[in-house]
C-alpha cells in the first residue's frame, strides 16, 4: 500500500483480556518496528522484525506481549491479559531495511485504553 | 547506549517568527537522523531526512542541518504560522536494531 496501516486506530478492552493489533507496512519494506508511546512519555521501543531474521523483542515489556510477522509482511501486536499501565498509543513503522536511505514510515497508531 | 536530547522542551512564538530546534545525540554511527512531527493523538509525520554523508536537507519553509562530528541536527522553521503547532521529533537509527527519538519538542505557534 501507499503508506503503513494500523487497524484498529481505538481499543478499548476490559482488563485482563486479550487484543490483537495489527500493522500492515508499505510493500516490500523488509524492516518493521513496533513502538509505544504512553500519555506524556516518549517512544518506548518494543520489537523490531527484519526480513526472516530472528526478530528483535529486546524491548518486549513483559511476557504478556509478543509479536509476530506472517510472509514477511503484516505484523500482529498480541498483549495478553491486559493491564491498565498498557494504555497507551502503539505505533508501527517500516523501512527498507535499517538504515535506509528512505528514512522510515509511521502508521497513525492504534490507541488502546484498558478500563 | 544512544541518547537524544531535544532542546528547547516546549517554545511558544508569535505567527511569522523564525525559529531553531536542536537536538543533539551522543554517538555519531549514524546512517541518518530523521526529523518527524507529531499532532496530538496522532502518529508520526516524517518531515525531512539527512543521509549521515549531507549537511543538510530543505523542504518548503524548513530546513535541516546535521553535524555529525558534533552531535547535533537543527530545525529550522521559516515565517511560522500556527498549522506548524505540534511535537517536533528527531531520531537517529544505530548499528543495532533500533532508533532513538528524541524527547521533543512541542512548539505553539500564537496566531
Amino acid at each position: 500500500g501507499a503508506g503503513v496501516s494500523q487497524s484498529p486506530s481505538n481499543k478499548v478492552t476490559e482488563k485482563g483480556k486479550d487484543v490483537e493489533l495489527r500493522c500492515d507496512p508499505i510493500s516490500g519494506h523488509t524492516a518493521l518496528y513496533w513502538y509505544r508511546q504512553s500519555l506524556g512519555q516518549g517512544l518506548e521501543f518494543l520489537i523490531y522484525f527484519q526480513g526472516n531474521s530472528a526478530p528483535d523483542k529486546s524491548g518486549l515489556p513483559s511476557d504478556r506481549f509478543s509479536a509476530e510477522r506472517t510472509g514477511g509482511s503484516v505484523s500482529t501486536l498480541t498483549i495478553q491479559r491486559t493491564q491498565q499501565e498498557d494504555s497507551a498509543v502503539y505505533l508501527c513503522a517500516s523501512s527498507l531495511a535499517l538504515g535506509a536511505t528512505g528514512g522510515y514510515t509511521f502508521g497513525s497508531g492504534t490507541r488502546l485504553t484498558v478500563v | 547506549k544512544q541518547e537524544v536530547t531535544q532542546i528547547p522542551a516546549a517554545l511558544s512564538v508569535p505567527e511569522g517568527e523564525n525559529l531553531v530546534l536542536n537536538c543533539s545525540f551522543t554517538d555519531s554511527a549514524i546512517y541518518n537522523l530523521q526529523w518527524f512531527r507529531q499532532d496530538p493523538g496522532k502518529g508520526l509525520t516524517s518531515l525531512l531526512l539527512i543521509q549521515s554523508s549531507q549537511r543538510e536537507q530543505t523542504s518548503g519553509r524548513l530546513n535541516a542541518s546535521l553535524d555529525k562530528s558534533s552531535g547535533r541536527s537543527t530545525l529550522y522553521i521559516a515565517a511560522s504560522q500556527p498549522g506548524d503547532s505540534a511535537t517536533y521529533l528527531c531520531a537517529v537509527p544505530n548499528t543495532g536494531n533500533q532508533f532513538y527519538f528524541g524527547t521533543g519538542t512541542s512548539l505553539t505557534v500564537i496566531p
